[in-house]
This record gives C-alpha cells, structure tokens and sequence, in this order.
C-alpha cells in the first residue's frame, strides 16, 4: 500500500537559515513521482518540485532542493535561505504509475523574522 | 501562465442540499482530479477521470458524489445531498498526459460549508 509520511508536524525557521522538512514514502513500484506542494493561509496548493525514481540528480527549482535518497525511500525538501513569505503548510505527496497522487499529513514551517 | 480556475470560491449550503462545485482545467490538459482537505488535515484523493469516465475513486467517493465533463472546458463535482462532514475545501487539478509521473497543476480550492 501507497503511504507517505511527515513525521514533522510543525517546524522553525530563523529568516535566512536552510531547513529541511522530511517526507518518507513505501511503495513497492519501481516507478514513481514525488512532489512537494505549497498551501499558504490562502489554502491554494503551489506546486514546488519534482523528482522522478529514476532521476539520477536530486531536483532543484530556485531556492527550493529534493534530497531524494531512494534507498532509504526519502524525498526531503530543503529550503534554503528561508524568507517570511515560505511561512505555510508543506505537503509531500507520490504518484506511482498505477494510482493517483496521495499526500502526506503535511509540515507547517514557520520563519521568524 | 495557464491555471486551474475552480467557481465559487466559498459555498455555502445547507444539509441536505445539492452543491455543484466547477472546475476548468487547463486548457490542453486530459487528467482531471477532485481532492478534499477537511480544515486542518491532508489533502485527500477522491476522483480522477480521463476520456469522459472515473478512472479511480476513492472509499471517500461515495454514491452522494458524481463527476461530470459537461462541455469541452468544464469539470464538475456534485454532491447530491450535502452532510455536515462534507464541509471541506476541494481542489480539482490537471495534468497534461498519459505519462503518470507529471506533475498535477491544482486550483485554487473552494471552500464548501454545510450547516
């Protein structure tokens, strides 16, 4: 069975330090995606990165980084140089290719000033 | 940018009720999903539909709910007889093809209250 974890119900961050939020998955497809979403208070969903198994490198968009360790079946985000608008709830999430996307229970990072 | 649209952005209903929630996908997209996320908890799956039928529901996706592709731009979830437990955001999302690691786009959510 599909399952996603984040075992970080709340997380801290002073503004431009790096923090990482973790996110461990199971499946037993050998192809699959994995994401990370965005949900401000606003509640829309921003998608951030992506990271297929497959990929050889660990995804990077801007600011944003995917510490993919396959064997371990980890996929953490890593925020660097945290800024007060990156305050918002955090969703892991994975698709394999026969099912549909679920998501994890999510992180609320919060960056002090 | 392209973008998911999803109308209203806030319902509110009384139980009982029948709610249609709209969607439009992005334009040349051929997946489309609903998801539900009760205040505070996760996002969680409850459709998906590809070539005008389901493709997958959830336990969540009961016979109270049907999925409807009316026209070429719409998508739209109705619920046929709204309970107090339905009060949920729900965001409809898209992708764009048959590759089942794309990435899906989602809307902006809207934010159903049955009272």
């Amino acid at each position: 069975a599909q399952k996603i974890t984040q075992t970080q119900p709340g997380m801290f961050v002073q503004e431009k330090e790096a923090v990482t939020l973790d996110c461990t998955y199971d499946t037993s497809d050998p192809s699959y995606g994995l994401f990370w979403y965005k949900q401000p208070s606003s509640g829309e969903m921003i998608f951030l990165i992506y990271q297929g198994s497959y990929d050889q490198q660990n995804a990077t968009e801007g600011r944003y980084s995917l510490n993919f360790q396959k064997a371990r079946k980890s996929a953490n985000l890593v925020i660097s140089a945290s800024q007060l608008g990156d305050s918002a709830m955090y969703f892991c999430a994975m698709r394999e290719v026969s099912r549909d996307m679920r998501f994890g229970a999510g992180t609320r990072l919060t960056v002090k000033p | 940018e392209p973008e998911v649209t999803q109308t209203p952005s806030h319902q509110v209903t009384q139980m009982g009720q029948e709610v249609i929630l709209r969607c439009v996908p992005i334009s040349n997209h051929l997946y489309f999903y609903w998801y539900r996320q009760i205040l505070g908890q996760k996002v969680e799956f409850l459709v998906s539909f590809y070539n005008n039928e389901i493709s997958e529901k959830s336990e969540i996706f009961d016979d109270q709910f049907s999925v409807e592709r009316p026209d070429g731009s719409n998508f739209t979830l109705k619920i046929r007889s709204t309970k107090l437990e339905d009060s949920a955001m729900y965001f409809c999302a898209s992708r764009v093809t048959s590759q089942a690691l794309d990435t899906q786009y989602f809307g902006p959510g809207t934010r159903l209250t049955v009272l």
